[in-house]
Parts: structure tokens; C-alpha cells; sequence
């Protein structure tokens, strides 16, 4: 069975560093991996999806990697802001005989960046 | 991009009382709605996923005869919580799949209903 890990579960930086938001998983049999970023109260936003085929994708100042042989992906998100608080969520999308696995999530990392 | 709306955004109601949320694909047909449920610093646990026109399908532990999901058309699923407790009190988040071409699909959240049963 699936489980998805995510590492630390809360995180404080000051604004400006760098964020690291560690996510692991035991099948590497997978579709694809994504990170969203969940604010309190409120539904999912997609960040990134990471083809099983890729490394990395990027978008502005965010990066996820993926290493699925080894069960790891890693999103860095460069010079933090307060607006970048929230939870962030990994999710992969399980090979399964449905053509398309359902997404098992992670439980979070909650992140705080003060100004 | 895809909008998924969910009404309403906020519910209380007493304990024994039915709750009917209902998930809204806006702009895309969804041939296929999931319903997941999230309790406070815990992920997303997926309770069943439903096709249009078909029966729904649930997740091992999820009773069937307590949450009724109905997708009766390809914009529109609801979640029915029967004779609500306290227990149920929860974060529920529909999600719309949304296909692209030949095996290729997206998949959009709404932004969740806070149910508290009282």
C-alpha cells in the first residue's frame, strides 16, 4: 500500500531564506507527483506536477524534483515571502489497474515565514 | 483555469439532521467527482470517487448508507452526510476530473465545505 511522508510537519524561516519541504513515498510505481499549497480553511491550489518521467519542473521562484527510484521529491521555494505561509500538500498518482490511480496525499508541511 | 465551486462553504446543524453539499465543475464537464475529507493537520482522505450517471464507489471504511453521493449530471455531484453526529464534523473537498484527450486528464479541487455538527 502507498503511504506518503512529508518532512518536517511545520516549518518557521524568516522572510528571505529559502524553503526545503522534504516528501517521501514506498511505491515508486507512480504516474506522476504533485505539490499544492492548501491556505487555513480553504481548498487545494496546484503548484506543480512532476510527470513520472521528469526531474523537476519549475515555476517562478518555486522547484519540486522528483527521484522516484529512491521515493523522494523535493519542493524549494527561493527567498521566502509571508504571503508564501500556508500548508503544502504532496500528492502522487498511484500506477494502478484504473488507468488513472487516485491521488494519496501527504500529510502537510506547515509553513510560517515572518516578516 | 478550471473552476470547481462547492456550496455551501460553511454548514453547522444538529446532531440526528441530514447535510446535502453539492460540487460544481463551472466551466468543464466531469465525467468523474471525488469526494475527500480532511480533519484538522491531517491529509486528505479520499471517501468515494463517482461517475455520472452510475452508482459511487467508496473507499474501505466509508459507509455508504451514511455519506449519499449523486452525480446525476456532468457538472453537478452532491454529498448527502444522513442523521449527522458530531464525529462527522469535518473539512469536506470535492474534486472534478476534467479529461484532455486519450488518457490525459486534470483534475481540479473546490474550495471545501467546514461542516460542524452540534
Amino acid at each position: 500500500k502507498q503511504e506518503v511522508t512529508q518532512i518536517p510537519a511545520a516549518l518557521s524561516v524568516p522572510e528571505g531564506e529559502n524553503l526545503v519541504l522534504n516528501c517521501s513515498f514506498t511505491d515508486s510505481a507512480i504516474y506522476n507527483l504533485q505539490w499544492f499549497r492548501q491556505d487555513p480553511g480553504k481548498g487545494l491550489t496546484s503548484l506543480l506536477l512532476i510527470q513520472s518521467s521528469q526531474r523537476e519542473q519549475t515555476s517562478g521562484r518555486l522547484n519540486a524534483s522528483l527521484d522516484k527510484s529512491s521515493g523522494r521529491s523535493t519542493l524549494y521555494i527561493a527567498a521566502s515571502q509571508p504571503g508564501d505561509s500556508a500548508t503544502y500538500l504532496c500528492a502522487v498518482r498511484p500506477m494502478t489497474t484504473d488507468s488513472w490511480g487516485k491521488l494519496q496525499f501527504g500529510a502537510g508541511t506547515q509553513v510560517v515565514v515572518t516578516p | 483555469g478550471a473552476v470547481v465551486s462547492q456550496h455551501p462553504s460553511w454548514v453547522i446543524c444538529k446532531s440526528g439532521t441530514s447535510v446535502k453539499i453539492e460540487c460544481r465543475s463551472l466551466d468543464f464537464q466531469a465525467t468523474t467527482m471525488f469526494w475527500y475529507r480532511q480533519f484538522p493537520k491531517q491529509s486528505l482522505m479520499l471517501m468515494a470517487t463517482s461517475n455520472e450517471g452510475s452508482k459511487a464507489t467508496y473507499e474501505q471504511g466509508v459507509e455508504k448508507d451514511k455519506f449519499l453521493i449523486n452525480h446525476a449530471s456532468l457538472t453537478l455531484s452532491t454529498l448527502t452526510v444522513t442523521s449527522a453526529h458530531p464525529e462527522d464534523s469535518s473539512f469536506y473537498i470535492c474534486s472534478a476530473r476534467e479529461k484532455r484527450g486519450i488518457g490525459s486528464y486534470e483534475q481540479y479541487f473546490g474550495p471545501g465545505t467546514r461542516l460542524t455538527v452540534t
